[in-house]
């Protein structure tokens, strides 16, 4: 069954922790992203990765931290730098540069809840 | 950054109605328009890519219209379901680094 996971679904952390959020795929894509959703906001884009162990910024990336050293997997680190950490944190996937246009597929989800 | 807009942001229509809403996007170094559909506690998942001016897309009771020289695209719903219910959002793709930019959504609520 082809698809991305990420976990957890809820996470509650304390406020000045650095928290890991999991996102992972098998479905041979090249290309990973990860989006924050606040309430009446569009998906913003945090940071992305084009290949294995490259990645760059998305638009807010202040206070996340990336890393990318398996194809099918692309974590991501809210940092205790981030502001306004508590928000719903979408992972997606694309074929990249094999595919014409940029088709992303998404996870289910964590909502991060910091207290 | 680029300004993706999606009206109405919300939308209640009854069973059976027809309804459309908007994307509107810059007009300038366009690549494509993609349309995803969001329902609750689902992961968002593809309707269609846009690609040319003109190009118009179905699938089922939905279907979508792009408009690259002004900047738009429309999507239609045709005899509205309660399982349409959903947010529908848009992204421009300009066509460089695999970037999306989406806009904020129209949330479609259709009573049974």
């Amino acid at each position: 069954d082809g698809g991305i996971t990420q976990s957890p679904k809820y996470l509650f952390r304390k406020e000045g922790q650095n928290v890991t959020l999991s996102c992972e795929q098998n479905l041979n894509h090249d290309a990973m992203y990860w989006y924050r959703q606040d309430p009446g906001q569009g998906l913003r884009l945090i940071y992305y990765s084009q290949i294995v162990n490259d990645f760059q910024k998305g638009d807010i990336a202040e206070g996340y931290s990336v890393s990318r050293e398996k194809k099918e997997s692309f974590p991501l680190t809210v940092t205790s730098a981030q502001k306004n950490p508590t928000a719903f944190y979408l992972c997606a996937s694309s074929e990249g540069r094999l595919r014409l246009y940029n088709e992303q597929f998404f996870g289910p989800g964590t909502r991060l809840t910091v207290l | 950054i680029l300004n993706v807009e999606q009206s109405p942001q919300s939308l209640h229509v009854q069973e059976g109605d027809s309804t459309n809403f908007t994307c509107s996007f810059p007009s300038s170094n366009f690549y494509a328009l993609h349309w995803y559909r969001w329902e609750t506690a689902k992961s968002p998942e593809a309707l269609f890519v846009m690609t040319l001016n003109g190009d118009e897309k179905k699938k089922g009771r939905i279907s979508a219209t792009l408009n690259t020289k002004e900047g738009y695209s429309y999507l239609y719903i045709k005899g509205s379901q309660p399982e349409d219910s959903a947010t529908y959002l848009c992204a421009f793709d300009g066509g460089s680094n695999y970037k999306l930019t989406f806009g904020k959504g129209t949330l479609l609520t259709v009573n049974p």
